[in-house]
């Protein structure tokens, strides 16, 4: 079955220092993967997404995240965190046609400190 | 061209009641999928509809019911609500056409059940 892992639940990082969040994930077949982050009372925003080709992909908001098949991850990572990155962050991996049917980990949340 | 809606915001229902969900889809699309996003987890697919007719369902149980018009808006309907039924439900609107499109989320009804 598909799964995704989310080691991290939280993560704090000072205003300007670099961040990475880690994903793992359980799929048979080539993954969709995408990261999503949740601001409170606000819905699901896409970051990024992963389908094929360069293993190196940019999101919004100066995101990029890097799928390793031989480790089965997709982290996220930015060089530099905004005090308005905190928020919670999902990776998911896409199943069924296209990917459109989506099977989330359960989060990691992100804490910036002045 | 407005996002996706949902309605109510907040609900209050107790254990063995009914409660219906909506949802409007972004204009143009032809794809509502509902996710059911418990406290502290990542969202769980529930079903996805495409074209009026269930294209794929998660692992819940047929008390959760959904429908979708011609005019591509949802409902989710659950029947015999239990205290686990309080979360975070999600619909996501897409236009799906023999490729990967991105799914747009709304901001969640949250319901509550005594």
């Amino acid at each position: 079955a598909q799964s995704v892992t989310q080691p991290d639940i939280h993560i704090t990082v000072s205003e300007g220092a670099s961040l990475e969040l880690r994903c793992n994930y359980s799929y048979g077949a080539t993954p969709y993967l995408f990261w999503y982050v949740q601001s409170p009372g606000q819905g699901l925003q896409l970051l990024l997404k992963y389908f094929s080709g360069d293993t190196l992909v940019q999101g919004i908001k100066g995101f990029e995240a890097e799928f390793k098949r031989s480790q089965s991850s997709f982290n996220l990572r930015k060089p530099s965190v905004h005090w308005s990155d905190a928020a919670e962050y999902f990776c998911a991996v896409g199943v069924g046609e296209y990917g459109n049917k989506l099977v989330f980990g359960a989060g990691t949340i992100l804490r910036v400190k002045s | 061209e407005t996002g996706v809606t949902q309605s109510p915001t907040h609900l209050i229902k107790t254990r063995g009641q009914q409660v219906t969900l909506r949802c409007s889809s972004q204009s143009g699309h032809n794809t509502v999928s509902w996710y059911q996003q418990a406290l502290g987890q990542g969202p769980q697919f529930i079903f996805q509809y495409y074209r009026e007719e269930e294209n794929g369902r998660g692992n819940f149980p047929p008390r959760f019911s959904g429908l979708q018009f011609p005019n591509y808006s949802s409902e989710l309907n659950v029947n015999a609500l239990e205290l686990d039924d309080s979360a975070l439900y999600l619909c996501a609107s897409s236009f799906i056409a023999g490729a990967y499109n991105e799914q747009f989320f709304g901001p969640g009804t949250r319901l509550t059940v005594l």
